[in-house]
């Protein structure tokens, strides 16, 4: 069974410091990994995919096949950071995704 | 272009009654996936469908189960409903088989059972 595990569920941190929001996953095969945002009073919505090693908004997160992880970072953190982020696994094949249970982040002034 | 909608916003059951759940998918897309998003939990996901044939389901019981209609629209069906089916449920629609990458999310709707 897939499972994706995300430690914290609140992260604070001051504006301008740097981000780390953990994410651990079990799966047998090949992961597609995600991270997902939700802003206050606005819909889920896809931040960034692992294949695509793009970098959004000044994040970015590097797949870990051997220790199992997806973290996302930003090197300096800006107050309109603060949102739910959800780390998601899709299935091979694509026909189920998997989320995490979140981690609140606060980006204080 | 016209974002992703559900109905009904809100509404409250009682214990084994069944409930109706609509989304529209934004225009173009022709995949409709759903999710229950428990209070202080993640979204899980239910299931998909894809030009009107399921795709993909979650670790959810045959209670739970959906439609796809020529026009990309769907529904989400759950009957006897129990204490435990109170959340927010989530559709998001995309485009092509799976289209987690590029999945719009509704505003959900939130279900509380009595």
């Amino acid at each position: 069974a897939q499972r994706v595990t995300q430690p914290e569920k609140l992260l604070s941190v001051f504006k301008g410091a740097p981000v780390e929001l953990k994410c651990n996953y079990s799966y047998s095969g090949s992961p597609e990994l995600f991270w997902y945002v939700q802003y206050s009073r606005q819909r889920l919505q896809l931040l960034l995919r692992h294949i695509s090693r793009e970098s959004i908004k000044g994040f970015t997160a590097d797949l870990n096949k051997g220790e199992t992880s997806f973290h996302l970072k930003k090197p300096f953190a800006q107050e309109e950071d603060s949102a739910m982020y959800y780390c998601a696994l899709a299935s091979a094949g694509y026909s189920t995704l998997t989320f995490g249970k979140g981690t609140m982040l606060l980006v204080s002034p | 272009e016209t974002g992703v909608t559900q109905s009904p916003t809100h509404l409250i059951k009682t214990r084994g009654q069944q409930v109706t759940l609509r989304c529209s998918s934004q225009s173009g897309h022709n995949t409709v996936s759903w999710y229950q998003q428990a209070l202080g939990q993640g979204p899980q996901f239910i299931f998909q469908y894809y030009r009107e044939e399921e795709n993909g389901r979650g670790n959810f019981p045959p209670r739970f189960s959906g439609l796809q209609f020529p026009n990309y629209s769907s529904e989400l069906n759950v009957n006897a409903l129990e204490l435990d089916d109170s959340a927010l449920y989530l559709c998001a629609s995309s485009l092509g088989s799976g289209g987690f990458e590029t999945q719009y999310f509704g505003p959900g709707t939130r279900l509380l059972v009595l």
